[in-house]
């Protein structure tokens, strides 16, 4: 079945850097993208997605890339701040008729003063 | 963030007993799913809902039961079968039955706040 790998698990940024999560996925029928953002406790909120009709999309400071090629896709997240600390999420589409996720592990970021 | 609920917020189970998890949403959202969530392992599917008195096993439906008897509602029951149910609960919906690309809408799935299950 569909897997989703995302790296990395933890990542600590200074504010004003950019941040990178990664996420492969292995069904080439996959054909959207969603990346979730969850602060603790709270539940996740979708913050962009992309449909593989498309390589970016962009939002602000939140862009994402997808390569089909590769099958992997890319989170960016420019001008960090301390409130995008949050655990984030990948996850990709399965199924041609009704359309299920399958998300990544979580990639817990930590954005400092 | 409205819209979808979840109850009750926190949930203490006994050895053995059956316990049902609620999840109501008035956003007239077709396709309903239930996930468990645990430390390092992301969100998982236990099972979903695409229409009215239909639903399906995800990837770890073991231990748990599910019932679609009105489209605003889709509770969850984790049986005593369920070995290790402690564990955050999210509930979520969405319009889209995987037609988003054709008819224009968004498949975005719309999560309810958790029920977080002990057991004890």
């Amino acid at each position: 079945g569909e897997n989703v790998e995302q790296h990395p698990s933890t990542l600590s940024v200074q504010e004003g850097d950019s941040a990178v999560i990664k996420c492969t996925y292995s069904d080439s029928a996959s054909n959207y993208f969603p990346w979730y953002k969850q602060e603790l406790g709270k539940r996740p909120q979708l913050i962009i997605d992309i449909r593989s009709n498309v390589g970016e999309k962009k939002d602000q400071r939140i862009a994402v890339t997808l390569n089909k090629t590769a099958k992997h896709f890319s989170l960016h997240i420019t001008e960090t701040q301390p409130e995008d600390s949050a655990v984030y999420f990948c996850a990709a589409s399965i199924g041609t008729g009704f359309q299920k996720l399958v998300f990544g592990t979580g990639t817990r970021l930590l954005v400092s003063p | 963030d409205g819209g979808i609920t979840q109850s009750p917020k926190y949930l203490f189970r006994k050895e053995g007993q059956n316990v049902t998890l609620s999840c109501e949403q008035n956003l007239n959202h077709d396709a309903m799913y239930w996930y468990r969530q645990d430390p390092g392992q992301g969100l998982r599917l236990i099972y979903y809902s695409q229409i009215v008195n239909d639903f399906q096993k995800g990837d770890i439906a073991e231990g748990y039961s599910v019932s679609r008897e009105k489209k605003e509602s889709f509770p969850l029951t984790v049986t005593s079968a369920q070995k290790n149910p402690t564990a955050f609960y999210l509930c979520a919906s969405s319009t889209s039955s995987g037609q988003g690309i054709r008819r224009g809408s968004r498949d975005e799935q719309f999560f309810g706040p958790g029920t977080r299950l002990t057991v004890l």
